[in-house]
């Protein structure tokens, strides 16, 4: 089956500064990758996501790259905030009739620092 | 986008007894999932619940431990059977991903705690 790894685990950085994190996946089929925000307390929700025939996809301070045939993608945070602060999940599906299975990441710990 | 509600929000369970999480959504979906995230971890799925046949186990997971329901197009129930203390975790279920246009949703969650 599908495996995600994601690093790094714990990521600190100073207001206004960027963050990146990064995920590589195993199956080649896998052509679905959303980014998800978990605040404490709260349900995982979704910023971002890309698709395989999309090589990159920003949405104002985030933006998310896809490169299929190393089979990694990475969330890419300009301008960070301290509510950025949260753990965030990477993740793959196959599609097709699995398209709404997901296989995560094992979790960033963002913390921003004002 | 899809509203999806869980209960009950958090409950505290003695070992050794179930209970049955119920999930609604507010339009018909093929397919609905439900994943557990245990304290400090990852999102794991748990099985795939197709309205009218079986629901479809990830390793790991059994039916007689988790049963699930799936008796409309709108609604589904995970239970936790015999629970322990390692049951303690978020259950959350999901709706969407139909199709490549599609974004996945989860609901609040329902936060268990196994005494």
């Amino acid at each position: 089956g599908e495996n995600v790894e994601q690093h790094p685990s714990t990521l600190s950085v100073q207001e206004g500064d960027s963050a990146v994190i990064k995920c590589t996946y195993s199956d080649s089929a896998s052509n679905y990758f959303p980014w998800y925000k978990q605040e404490l307390g709260k349900r995982p929700q979704l910023i971002i996501d890309i698709r395989s025939n999309v090589g990159e996809k920003k949405d104002q301070r985030i933006a998310v790259t896809l490169n299929k045939t190393a089979k990694h993608f990475s969330l890419h945070i300009t301008e960070t905030q301290p509510e950025d602060s949260a753990v965030y999940f990477c993740a793959a599906s196959i599609g097709g009739t699995s398209y709404g299975k997901l296989t995560f990441g094992q979790g960033t710990i963002l913390t921003v620092h004002p | 986008s899809a509203v999806i509600s869980q209960k009950p929000s958090r409950d505290i369970c003695q070992r050794g007894t179930s209970l049955t999480i119920q999930c609604q959504v507010d339009s018909q979906v093929t397919m609905m999932f439900w994943y557990r995230q245990q304290p400090g971890q990852s999102l794991t799925l748990i099985a795939t619940a197709n309205q009218g046949s079986e629901a479809t186990y990830e390793s790991g997971f059994v039916i007689d431990k988790f049963p699930i329901s799936r008796p409309n197009l709108t609604f589904s129930t995970l239970t936790v059977s015999n629970m322990s203390p390692e049951d303690s975790s978020i259950y959350l279920c999901s709706v969407g991903g139909g199709g490549p246009g599609n974004t996945i949703y989860f609901g609040e969650g329902s936060w268990l705690t196994v005494v």
